[in-house]
């Protein structure tokens, strides 16, 4: 699976939009871009994923660049319960392969 | 229901215990993953069981044995641990292991600590 640079931690504040980073510049034609966050002391929660377009769901949208070498989330009216760490993953959506593996993240902080 | 449970929370061993941490789900999916975590650090894969059957195994000590006894549950068993054992162990499950969407749901975890 390709690999993922996102920026170590980032500060919003709340009730504007987070919009968090994620390169993937290496990533295949047939690889998926998936976002995760762990919320401290839980497990990851799954947020979105994508494959070219642009997608949205009652959590977050996902913006893909054309090229698709990278990638914005976007949660649109953060609140202190988004503080947590975002995993940006890029996995090929193949049966059998059940791999997800996680990088570094990027700690957001939802400031009051 | 979409939880994924694990028990114990927590967890405190001496190196010659022995000990098993459990985890089940009920919404009948075939995939079961074991994830270590250190603190502040990502997750990292340890076992990948699809269909009750062990798939991945990423060169992870035999002091861990997984067991999946049936689609529903999924062990993990622990002996002559080290202190750097100590972490959060997540448990997840996914519908079909790998595949287009496919979605990951993870338990809280164990937090284990080895003295």
């Amino acid at each position: 699976d390709a690999k993922t640079t996102q920026p170590p931690s980032m500060d919003c504040a709340e009730g504007r939009a987070a919009n968090l980073p994620c390169n993937h510049s290496t990533i295949s034609g047939n690889e998926y871009v998936y976002w995760y966050r762990q919320i401290h002391s839980q497990g990851p929660q799954y947020i979105i994923h994508g494959l070219k377009n642009n997608e949205t769901n009652e959590m977050a949208s996902l913006i893909i660049t054309e090229d698709r070498k990278s990638s914005t989330l976007i949660l649109p009216h953060a609140t202190l319960r988004d503080t947590a760490v975002y995993y940006c993953i890029v996995r090929v959506a193949d049966f059998g392969n059940e791999k997800l593996t996680f990088g570094t993240g990027t700690r957001l902080t939802i400031i009051p | 229901d979409t939880e994924v449970t694990q028990t114990p929370k927590h967890l405190v061993m001496g190196m010659t215990n022995k000990k098993s941490l459990k985890c089940e789900q009920h919404m009948g999916h075939r995939a079961m993953y074991w994830y270590k975590q250190k603190a502040k650090k990502p997750p990292e894969l340890m076992f990948v069981y699809s269909y009750e059957k062990l798939s991945i195994n990423e060169s992870v000590p035999s002091r861990f044995s997984p067991e999946c006894p049936n689609s529903s549950l999924l062990n993990l068993h622990l002996h002559a641990l080290q202190p750097e054992d100590s972490a959060l162990y997540l448990c997840a499950s996914s519908p079909r292991g790998g595949g287009m969407g496919e979605k990951l749901f993870f338990g809280s975890g164990t937090q284990l600590s080895v003295l």
